[in-house]
């Protein structure tokens, strides 16, 4: 079974730029998250889906960041513009329903932002 | 919402077992409980979850007294390997959204050595 994936790995921006993370989730998990993890900390929680509607995005700062999850599976994240705290690694997982305790979760874009 | 506290670090050596205990004094009724591992510059990856009483699978074990107020991830005989970051989260088995409960907080950071 292939696991989420994320691209790209890597990314390297100046501040006020824009940027794009994309996420492919497991196969069948209606449940998909995005995480901000700064280094050094635990991830946070940004936004989660179940299948193409927002369950909860209220850690999202709405004001730079969006996300969409068309037809309930692969997802976008976008930051527009990136300030210099948003350097961090980007994370997208996915669950079953109903265990959303059980997450899957890809290897993570590392963001850093110049 | 539950807030769970943790050990920041612990050091081990190869072949001991290693037992890290996370205090969640206000679990709620519906709450499980749910370990996960990281380790550098991957994503988090689910070790074990449960409700009370002991949980045991090829890779942990989990203890869990009748007052639920704590928990004990305990790791036999560990290797090198297991050299990583373990995160303790409380949380609705069907959270459907609001506040936020799939929070994790800094870890433990585990050091095995030879």
């Amino acid at each position: 079974e292939a696991g989420v994936a994320q691209s790209p790995r890597y990314k390297i921006i100046e501040k006020r730029q824009s940027v794009a993370f994309w996420c492919n989730p497991i196969s069948g998990h209606a449940t998909l998250y995005w995480y901000q993890q700064i280094l050094g900390q635990g991830p946070k929680l940004l936004i989660q889906f179940q299948n193409n509607g927002v369950v909860d995005d209220s850690q999202l700062p709405k004001d730079r960041f969006s996300a969409e999850r068309l037809k309930g599976v692969d997802s976008t994240l976008k930051i527009q513009p990136a300030k210099l705290e948003d350097s961090a690694v980007y994370l997208c997982a996915s669950s079953l329903v109903p265990r959303q305790n059980e997450q899957y979760f890809g290897p993570g874009t590392r963001l850093t932002v110049t | 919402l539950a807030k769970t506290t943790q050990p920041i670090s612990m050091d081990s050596y190869e072949g001991q077992e290693v037992n890290i205990t996370c205090s969640h004094n206000n679990i709620a009724t519906n709450d499980y409980i749910t370990w996960y591992q990281q380790f550098p510059s991957q994503g988090p990856r689910f070790i074990i979850q449960g409700y009370k009483t002991k949980v045991t699978n090829e890779v942990a074990s989990l203890f869990i007294p009748a007052d639920r107020k704590s928990s004990t991830l305990s790791l036999p005989r560990v290797s090198l390997s297991d050299t990583a970051v373990y995160y303790c989260l409380v949380g609705d088995e069907n959270y459907g959204g609001s506040q936020g409960n799939l929070i994790f907080g800094k870890g433990t950071k585990l050091s095995v050595k030879p």
